[in-house]
């Protein structure tokens, strides 16, 4: 059964890069066809898709914050990242990875990790 | 920024059935994107229910169903539970803007 986890500092000051790392257990990366996905959400509001990157390494994003986000994938560590720049209080929230498979929804979830950006 | 649309809140009490709408448009759902459903419960990560329309993952009860027409989509509880008390959300893929996925605005479920 796949499993990921979230890591990263907890606290980043505005206008600076947000970074996270999911950790993959049970699975790989870089095998099978599955996207592996970020989403976020603020405290008290919905789910927002952030983005996704193919086992081939190509990459969607939200168009909203697509001038900003950077997924990319480290096999020799079977992890994938999330780089946010410019964070402003806005993008203070829970962040979740996840895998999806294509036509089947996400239905591996880490277990979220609280990102607050403040001085 | 959501383009798929849910009522904010439903109820029903215990052995109701309630519906939960999800209006998208001739880019997502129109589009016959697929749509997915979560169920959240409070302080956990969502859980996925239905994918592809329709269908429901090994262990999802049979008292969830999903359905598509159109630019919607609903999810339907019967027999509602206790349990069920929880935030569900839609999703699917938006062809504009070269490509993404969406959520819906998220329902409240609440068992009375």
């Amino acid at each position: 059964q796949v499993q990921l986890q979230e890591s990263g500092p907890g606290l980043v000051k505005p206008s600076q890069t947000l970074s996270l790392t999911c950790t993959v257990s049970g699975g790989s990366v870089s095998s099978g066809s599955y996207y592996w996905s970020w989403i976020r959400q603020p405290a008290g509001k919905g789910l927002e898709w952030i983005g996704r990157i193919y086992t081939s390494g190509s990459t969607n994003y939200n168009p909203s914050l697509k001038s900003r986000v950077t997924i990319s994938v480290d096999t020799s560590k079977n992890q994938f990242s999330l780089k946010l720049s410019s964070v402003t209080a806005a993008d203070t929230a829970v962040y979740y990875c996840a895998r999806e498979a294509p036509y089947s929804g996400t239905q591996h979830w880490g277990q979220g990790t609280l990102v607050t950006v403040s001085s | 920024q959501s383009v798929l649309t849910q009522p904010p809140s439903v109820s029903g009490a215990p052995g109701q059935r309630v519906t939960i709408s999800c209006t998208g448009s001739s880019s997502n759902i129109g589009a016959r994107y697929d749509v997915h459903w979560y169920q959240q419960l409070p302080g956990t990560a969502p859980k996925l229910l239905i994918y592809g329309n329709s269908n429901r993952p090994s262990g999802v009860p049979d008292r969830f169903s999903g359905s598509k027409s159109g630019t919607s989509a609903s999810l339907a509880i019967t027999g509602l539970q206790a349990e069920d008390e929880a935030d569900y959300y839609c999703q699917s893929y938006d062809s504009s803007l070269s490509g993404f996925y969406v959520f819906g605005t998220g329902t409240k479920v609440t068992v009375l």
